[in-house]
């Protein structure tokens, strides 16, 4: 099975600064990743597909690159409510496994 | 609009069974891979069990292997998930999630509130 390391496990920044997220896939997934975002006591919410198409109603300021075993999540400017945490998943091979998450916190 | 609302999570003892509901609606989800995905508390989010649109081909992780079972019963447009002989590491909210495509090779984007299941003696 396909492992997918996030890193870093925790993101402190502030409000309207630059999120940087990685996933590193332990081999290659082509362009078939996903990044779901997922705020305490809720449901995760698809964001990102196939490593950089962004989801149905989903603000361009979050955006997605990579492709083979590389890939990262960018928010341009965080809001508020982005403060949440990140999953990466993969669709190359089965099972379709998740990263273990990273948390982006308010510094 | 697409909805999903999952039922039937309680608590239950070592050994025992339950069967999970997901109830959908806004869309048709004979057409679409259709998946339980658990998250324990305070962990990540770990794929159970799915079942494609394409064929009813039905997929489960190692650690559910016989165990569980998925189903769906489309004159209800609802997904199922028994869950037997469970483990205290089953403990977990199950989400119901409908997949992209009907592949079993998929992202999700939709999910529902989730059920939790507690198992405790």
């Amino acid at each position: 099975e396909i492992v997918l390391t996030q890193s870093p496990a925790t993101l402190s920044l502030s409000p309207g600064e630059r999120a940087t997220l990685s996933c590193r896939a332990s081999q290659s997934v082509s362009s078939y990743l996903a990044w779901y975002q997922q705020k305490p006591g809720q449901a995760p919410r698809l964001l990102i597909y196939d490593a950089s198409n962004r989801a149905t109603g989903i603000p361009a300021r979050f955006s997605g690159s990579g492709s083979g075993t590389d890939f990262t999540l960018t928010i341009s400017s965080l809001e508020p409510e982005d403060f949440a945490i990140y999953y990466c998943q993969q669709r190359d091979s089965w099972p379709g496994t998740f990263g273990q998450g990273t948390k982006v916190e308010i510094k | 609009e697409v909805q999903l609302l999952e039922s039937g999570g309680g608590l239950v003892q070592p050994g025992g069974s339950l069967r999970l509901s997901c109830a959908a609606s806004g869309f048709s989800s004979s057409s679409h891979a259709m998946s339980w995905v658990r998250q324990a508390p305070g962990k990540g989010l770990e794929w159970v069990s799915l079942i494609s649109g394409s064929n009813d081909g039905t997929y489960y992780a190692d650690s559910v292997k016989g165990r569980f079972t998925i189903s769906r019963d489309n004159s209800k447009n609802t997904l199922y998930l028994q869950v037997n002989s469970l483990r205290a590491d089953d403990t977990a909210v199950y989400y119901c999630a409908k997949g992209r495509t009907s592949w079993y090779l998929t992202y999700f984007d939709f999910w529902g509130q989730g059920t939790l299941v507690t198992v405790s003696s």
